[in-house]
């Protein structure tokens, strides 16, 4: 299968910093990313949609201005979370689509002291 | 609202025992159905993949069941091992509107004990 990965794994940042999140497709190209966020014993909900060489497309509710993505190449998008708070402390997974199946990364836990 | 319902939420079962844990969905129509295994603190891993027109699929000791008529499908997981342990999650795909409509389930917390 497809291999999707993600870095860092964890990461703990002071509230005001930004954090970028880097979101990988190893073995294969991907002009469409997905990036969710789950918090404890809640469902993955989908943040944006992450597209090579165009903007982002995100889902209500969701700040754009807040949540920057860049797609840049068909192999990597990032998710930076600017300005973090406690309240984005969370579980942010991304995923890539290859032949009409949906790989996931393993996730990067973000904490926000 | 498409919704995806998942139990139990969780489940405590001994090592070498089988299980069945259950989805009910009201995405209509609907394309495709999967199951995940998320262990804790990673990404989902895909189990099985039914189209509408399917009834079971299997994947070693893993096997979906899907109803359409009733909107319900089940994994059944044999002769359980300790690696089981994780989170199982049902993702129901919708006919129209593409990955970005895709609904997840909360998932059931499988614990195998020895």
């Amino acid at each position: 299968g497809a291999v999707v990965s993600q870095h860092p794994s964890w990461v703990i940042c002071k509230s005001g910093t930004s954090v970028k999140i880097e979101c990988r497709s190893l073995d294969f190209q991907a002009t469409t990313m997905f990036w969710y966020r789950q918090f404890p014993k809640q469902s993955l909900m989908l943040m944006a949609t992450s597209n090579e060489g165009s903007k982002a497309t995100y889902e209500q509710g969701v700040e754009k201005d807040k949540f920057l993505i860049n797609h840049a190449s068909l192999t990597l998008s990032t998710l930076t979370v600017t300005s973090a708070h406690p309240e984005d402390s969370s579980f942010y997974i991304c995923s890539a689509i290859l032949r009409d199946e949906q790989y996931f990364g393993p996730g990067t836990r973000l904490t926000v002291t | 609202k498409n919704q995806v319902e998942q139990s139990p939420q969780s489940l405590i079962i001994l090592e070498g025992k089988n299980c069945t844990l259950q989805c009910n969905y009201t995405v209509s129509p609907f394309s495709n159905l999967r199951w995940y295994k998320q262990d804790t603190g990673r990404g989902p891993v895909s189990l099985t993949i039914m189209t509408f027109s399917e009834n079971t699929k299997s994947n070693g000791r893993y096997t979906a069941t899907l109803d359409a008529d009733t909107k319900q499908s089940s994994l059944h997981i044999t002769a359980s091992q300790l690696s089981d342990s994780a989170s199982y999650i049902c993702v129901v795909s919708p006919f129209q509107g593409g990955y970005q409509k895709v609904t997840f389930g909360i998932g059931t917390k499988l614990q195998v004990i020895p």
